[in-house]
């Protein structure tokens, strides 16, 4: 069983730029959740995807966006990046939507912005 | 606002000792209290998990208790190891996770 893989591993953008973060949710699972975590904080809640759709928000502006794909991937995008932005981006995915099926995160998606 | 309050924000404990981390919710609605466990440079991996209609959970050295009139609930890790040492987070789901701050708990050997 393959895991919830996410690329790149790190990366470092110039305030103002557009950046693109991808993940591969675990085998079977349909749903993808996107969290950002600042240093010594918890994960913060971004979205959640559910069969292509958007179903669930948190308190980000409409520059970060995102996608999931028919094979349940999925991508984080961040328009006009701010240095407030440097954090660790997670996704997590999960079996079935709606209701609290355990969330399998990634490693993360280390970004800076400078 | 914080929903979900996490303490202590660090904690050191000798091999063998107990752990204990408690968190406080205020959202009536979350009903699904999961807690993770977090290695540098590793994303969050489920530890245990608790429904607001148990007050206990235990599986092997991880105690989850609940106090659903108190809206507390708290980790016990029995038998602390050097290995258990990692950040540890409480959350609370009513659809998506809301994580407590962590506690980076350090098990000396």
């Amino acid at each position: 069983e393959t895991g919830v893989t996410q690329s790149p591993t790190h990366l470092i953008k110039t305030r103002g730029q557009q950046v693109t973060l991808r993940c591969s949710s675990q085998s079977g699972h349909n749903t993808v959740s996107w969290y950002q975590q600042a240093l010594g904080q918890g994960p913060q809640f971004i979205f959640q995807y559910y069969r292509e759709e958007e179903n669930g928000r948190g308190n980000f502006p409409p520059r970060f966006s995102g996608l999931q794909f028919p094979n349940y991937s999925s991508e984080l995008n961040v328009n006009a990046l701010e240095l407030d932005d440097s954090a660790l981006y997670l996704c997590a995915s999960s079996q079935n939507h709606p209701g609290n099926s355990p969330l399998h995160f990634g490693n993360g998606t280390r970004l800076t912005v400078t | 606002q914080q929903q979900v309050k996490q303490s202590p924000q660090s904690l050191i404990v000798q091999k063998g000792g107990i752990s204990i981390i408690n968190c406080a919710y205020e959202n009536t609605a979350f009903d699904y209290f999961p807690w993770y466990q977090q290695f540098p440079g590793k994303g969050p991996a489920l530890l245990i998990a608790i429904r607001p209609d148990v007050s206990e959970k235990k599986e092997g050295r991880f105690t989850i208790s609940f106090n659903k009139s108190a809206k507390q609930f708290s980790l016990h890790i029995m038998d602390s190891q050097p290995g258990d040492s990692a950040t540890y987070f409480c959350a609370a789901s009513e659809g998506q996770l809301t994580f407590g701050s962590g506690t980076q708990l350090t098990v000396l050997p």
